[in-house]
This record gives structure tokens, sequence and C-alpha cells, in this order.
């Protein structure tokens, strides 16, 4: 069961442009949404996290965007850079003792310069 | 502190061998997770240590798995008669359960053990 979905499966994106990357989860017992980016051969690091109490939190050129009645989130990443470019994904986690992640898919970005 | 360390990078072995991944934390860290990886996905849950208690165990983890924390420390995770499906990237990461806004919440990944079955 694929309690969180993410979208697209890959992105291209110009230089200086904006990425967008989708996420719907299912469980209305998450109260933690994380995003993580990942570099070929490194572990995933945390990018930016939101609680649903907010609907959007920013953190330098990233935004998470969350729509809790839609059971929805995005991420923003406004001014892409090559740098940029890894594998995104969401993830979802809710409270107790285990604090596990289900984590999406992921989103293979590519800026071009 | 370095961050999360994993051991060995790359592993691979033939079918029906046996492998041990460890993993050593954050020192200050109480919380480990233990995830597996394949190509174009994301990590999947497989167990949790808080301290030297193993606290959940995915039903991905088969009886051909055992992980461990002795002392709160460090982790092991082992793989029995290794079978061509386990190929993956196995990922650690740790944490602290002393509160969100101290980064309960925030995993740190180590950079995972990379195994391949022949």
């Amino acid at each position: 069961q694929q309690q969180v979905k993410q979208s697209p499966q890959s992105l291209i994106v110009q230089k200086g442009g904006i990425s967008i990357i989708n996420c719907a989860y299912e469980n209305t017992a998450f109260d933690y949404f994380p995003w993580y980016q990942q570099f070929p051969g490194k572990g995933p690091a945390l990018l930016i996290a939101i609680r649903p109490d907010v609907s959007e939190k920013k953190e330098g050129r990233f935004t998470i965007s969350f729509n809790k009645s839609a059971k929805q989130f995005s991420l923003h990443i406004m001014d892409s850079q090559p740098g940029d470019s890894a594998t995104y994904f969401c993830a979802a986690s809710k409270g107790g003792a285990t604090n596990k992640l289900i984590f999406g898919t992921g989103t293979l970005l590519a800026v071009q310069p | 502190d370095t961050g999360v360390s994993q051991d060995p990078r790359h592993k691979i072995t033939k079918r029906g061998q046996n492998v041990t991944f460890r993993c050593d934390p954050i020192s200050e860290h109480n919380r480990l997770y233990w995830y597996r990886q394949t190509l174009g996905q994301g990590p999947e849950f497989l167990t949790y240590f808080q301290n030297e208690a193993q606290l959940e165990k995915s039903r991905l983890l088969s009886d051909r798995f055992s992980a461990e924390r002795p002392k709160g420390s460090f982790s092991t995770l082992e793989i029995q008669r290794t079978e061509q499906g386990d190929s993956a990237m196995y990922l650690c990461a740790s944490s602290s359960s002393t509160g969100f806004r101290s980064g309960a919440n925030v995993l740190t990944f180590g950079a995972g053990s990379r195994l391949t079955v022949l």
C-alpha cells in the first residue's frame, strides 16, 4: 500500500525556473511532512519540513505548501540551480514512539544551465 | 562528530552467503533506524531501535534478517542466506527523542551500504 504518492517521477527545469514536486498522503494521522534531498552515492538529507498546523513554510529558495483538506503537500524550488539537481523525496510520519518516516517514490530533478 | 557512518559501503556476495552491515549513529542520538532502498524507489522502513531495544520491525524484515544494537550504540544488520532480491542499498539513520524543536523527527542518514547478490 503506497501511503505517500509522489509526482512527477522526473522533472527537467531550466536554470532560474521554478521546480514543483507534489505529494499526496492517505493517513490522516500523519503529522510531520519532511522533504529529503539525495545526491548520487549519498544518503538522503533533510531539506525542509512542515507540521499540519501551518499552510506554508519557506526556507531560502525552498517552500513547502500544505493543504490539509486535500491531503496534499508540495515542494517549490525557486530560482532553480544546477546544484539542485538531485532526487527529492517527500515523506510523512505520525506521532508516537517510532517516528518512522514513510517515503514517496522520489522525483529526479535535473536543472539545465 | 562526523555524522552517521556505515560500513562497508559496498558488498558483493554470492547467493546463499551471509552478510553483515554496521552502523555507527551520531553519538548523542538514542534512536536508530534501518531502511532499504532499491533503485528508483524511496527508502522503505525495516526496523527501529530506541537505545538497545528493538521496538518495531517491518513485515519486510523476513526471518533471514536480524538487527541488533548492543549497549545502545552501534547497530548491525545481518542477512542470512542472501537472495538476489536482497540486492539494495541499506540505509541507517539516527535521531534524538528530545522534542521536535530539538530535531526529534529529523532523521540523519548515513551514506548507505550497497549490497549486490550475484
